[in-house]
């Protein structure tokens, strides 16, 4: 157990639908990253908060948003959903990124577009 | 913004061989390097990390090495087993800047009988 938990750890909806993904970082650590894993397909780096505030950006979707809330647990919202969003939904928790610690992944949120 | 090239995507070594993967970024500001292994249907796991005032690093059976030159890096697994059978990640981030950790697409290691 790496101590970062997400919920639902599957999800099941249609096109057009809108969900949120939860994650709650480990105890102490305040930055947290979000990646989509599609199959056989790395980990593709969507956004990242840090105590609460969006400290880097990659190649989030305009329909996709994220927040971190002052317990640092962290949503991110997948909206007008399309069959191409079916993914496994990573969220990785780091204590301080400017030392480059070890980021510690949740299992996963595997979203099912139909 | 920073790229992680990754090869090969698929490698197939005989038990007790040894493993080699190996990793390019783009942005010569990155100074932070970890690797993950990712067993099937689970999460990704730091293995070893490497940072850029250094040049090699090893834990046991795993080496990591690191030329800021030509900004490449690779991972060496020695006398490989059946638990090693896994997709690896590299990654590069910038410690300080955005800290964002960019992942290459992944080495899928089978270890042959």
């Amino acid at each position: 157990d790496s101590g970062v938990t997400q919920t639902p750890k599957h999800l099941i909806t249609a096109t057009g639908q809108r969900v949120t993904l939860r994650c709650s970082p480990r105890s102490g650590d305040l930055s947290v990253y979000w990646y989509q894993q599609s199959l056989d397909q790395g980990l593709q780096f969507l956004i990242q908060y840090y105590n609460g505030e969006e400290r880097a950006k990659g190649n989030i979707l305009e329909r996709f948003s994220a927040q971190q809330f002052p317990d640092l647990h962290s949503e991110l919202n997948l909206s007008s959903l399309e069959l191409g969003d079916s993914a496994l939904y990573f969220c990785a928790s780091t204590k301080d990124p400017r030392v480059g610690t070890e980021a510690f992944f949740g299992q996963g949120t595997r979203l099912t577009v139909v | 913004g920073e790229n992680v090239e990754q090869h090969p995507s698929t490698l197939s070594v005989q038990e007790g061989d040894s493993a080699v993967i190996k990793c390019t970024y783009s942005d010569s500001a990155s100074n932070y390097f970890p690797w993950y292994k990712q067993e099937l249907g689970k999460r990704p796991q730091l293995i070893i990390d490497i940072r850029s005032n250094v040049g090699e690093k090893k834990d046991q059976r795993i080496a990591v090495t690191l030329n800021k030159t030509a900004k490449h890096f690779s991972l060496h697994i020695t006398e490989t087993q059946p638990e090693d059978s896994a997709v690896y990640f590299c990654a590069a981030s910038e410690m300080n800047r955005d800290d964002k950790i960019i992942f290459g697409k992944g080495t899928r290691l089978h270890i042959l009988p």
